[in-house]
């Protein structure tokens, strides 16, 4: 089956640097990478996903870039603020399974202001 | 307001005993899950259901049951037979699609076993 490791299992910046978290995929049928962040007592939010014909995607300050070949993908979250600060997941999917996403072991952000 | 409502959020439980969780959903989404948190392992995938009266077994499903005998609903039974049951345990739903799936989750239910 699908493997996912994430890394750094904990992260903390400055606010108004950058964070990359990075996300390696063992399954190469895999096609659909999301994104999702949790924040204190809540469930898991999604906040980008990417596909596998696209190597990069951004919504305003979080991106997030997809190497197939190496099968590694990356979220980048730039101009940090105190409200990043969460934990963050990264997922894989192959495109012939039904909803079964792979989660990585999370990340906790911590931005200080 | 849609959403996925998870009960109770906090639940003691002794050791031999089964416990229900409860996940409701109004969102009309076909698919259902169960995902298990525990700290440094992420989310691992205990049960899904794509229909009502179909499920399937997820990575960790020893000491786990479920049922899908309404659209809306998807409970997740703890047997005694679970052997590290204390974790934070979330729901989530999705439509049925074979390509992208946004899950919706609820905000989980936490159980410690005493």
């Amino acid at each position: 089956g699908e493997n996912v490791e994430q890394h750094p299992s904990t992260l903390s910046v400055q606010e108004g640097d950058s964070a990359v978290i990075k996300c390696t995929y063992s399954d190469s049928a895999s096609n659909y990478f999301p994104w999702y962040k949790q924040e204190l007592g809540k469930g898991p939010q999604l906040i980008i996903d990417i596909r596998s014909n696209v190597g990069e995607k951004k919504d305003q300050r979080i991106a997030v870039t997809l190497n197939k070949t190496a099968k590694h993908f990356s979220l980048h979250i730039t101009e940090t603020q105190p409200e990043d600060s969460a934990v963050y997941f990264c997922a894989a999917k192959r495109g012939t399974s039904y909803g079964k996403l792979t989660f990585g072991q999370g990340t906790i952000l911590t931005v200080h202001p | 307001d849609g959403g996925i409502t998870q009960s109770p959020k906090y639940l003691f439980r002794k050791e031999g005993q089964n416990v229900t969780l409860s996940c409701e959903q109004n969102l009309n989404h076909d698919a259902m899950y169960w995902y298990r948190q525990d700290p440094g392992q992420g989310l691992r995938l205990i049960y899904y259901s794509q229909i009502v009266n179909d499920f399937q077994k997820g990575d960790i499903a020893e000491g786990y049951s479920v049922s899908r005998e309404k659209k809306e609903s998807f409970p997740l039974t703890v047997t005694s037979a679970q052997k590290n049951p204390t974790a934070f345990y979330l729901c989530a739903s999705s439509t049925r699609d074979l390509g992208a799936n946004v899950l919706t989750f609820g905000a989980g239910s936490r159980l410690t076993v005493l």
